[in-house]
């Protein structure tokens, strides 16, 4: 089993619609969790981060974490062609500081 | 504005050459991690460092070694490159204090090896 997977996408969505993406991840003793959004071409650049149970909030996009379910998902809404990228789950484990990402998915924002 | 800085941005080596990719950050962070980003794989953990001269092993070090010196510096290094090396190459850093463990990237280092 992989350490952090996700919905391997490619994920289309309209404008204006919902994206959701969704990450599992197997350590249980896991502690930070991040959303990482990456353009073709570029290097990942962090959009969210949480840390415990719930949702959390910045702007168009919510994480949710539920560690039972050892399951994180990122919520965008209002969706904008500009939002058209690879998205990456990370996890940080209970190994140092150790960060280890998932495959990503690939989501698509039609105009 | 911080910023990790990869030495190389494209390199291209043949098979059985020593490689070295230098990272260097500006920030003062303790960690420094190396990563290799492949088409469908995501990235890849190889090694990281959580003090000068410390090193710990990803879940991919075959092949590869790091090198930290100085706190602001930490290298990769292909002892004897292989096909299979060919990929991106992505250097990043994070603090303790912020306890969260928020990785900023370089650049990445598309590495080809004939």
């Amino acid at each position: 089993q992989k350490e952090v997977e996700q919905n391997s996408g490619p994920l289309s969505v309209p404008e204006g619609a919902i994206a959701s993406l969704n990450c599992t991840y197997s350590d249980r003793g896991s502690q930070s969790f991040f959303w990482y959004r990456q353009y073709s071409g570029k290097s990942p650049e962090l959009i969210m981060s949480i840390y415990s149970n719930g949702d959390k909030e910045d702007g168009r996009f919510t994480a949710q974490l539920n560690k039972a379910s050892q399951y994180v998902s990122l919520l965008i809404r209002d969706s904008q062609p500009s939002d058209s990228a690879t998205y990456l789950c990370a996890v940080r484990g209970t190994s140092y500081d150790k960060v280890i990402f998932g495959p990503g998915t690939s989501l698509s924002v039609i105009p | 504005d911080v910023k990790v800085t990869q030495s190389s941005r494209y390199l291209v080596k043949r098979t059985g050459e020593k490689v070295f990719l230098e990272c260097v950050q500006d920030m003062d962070h303790e960690n420094m991690f190396w990563y290799r980003q492949d088409p469908g794989l995501g990235l890849r953990l190889i090694y990281f460092s959580y003090d000068v001269k410390m090193k710990e092993k990803g879940d991919i070090p075959e092949g590869y070694s790091v090198s930290r010196e100085k706190k602001e510096r930490f290298s990769l290094i292909l002892e004897s490159a292989s096909t299979n090396q060919t990929s991106m190459y992505l250097c990043a850093s994070s603090d303790w204090d912020s306890g969260a463990n928020v990785l900023t990237f370089g650049a990445g280092s598309r590495l080809t090896v004939l």
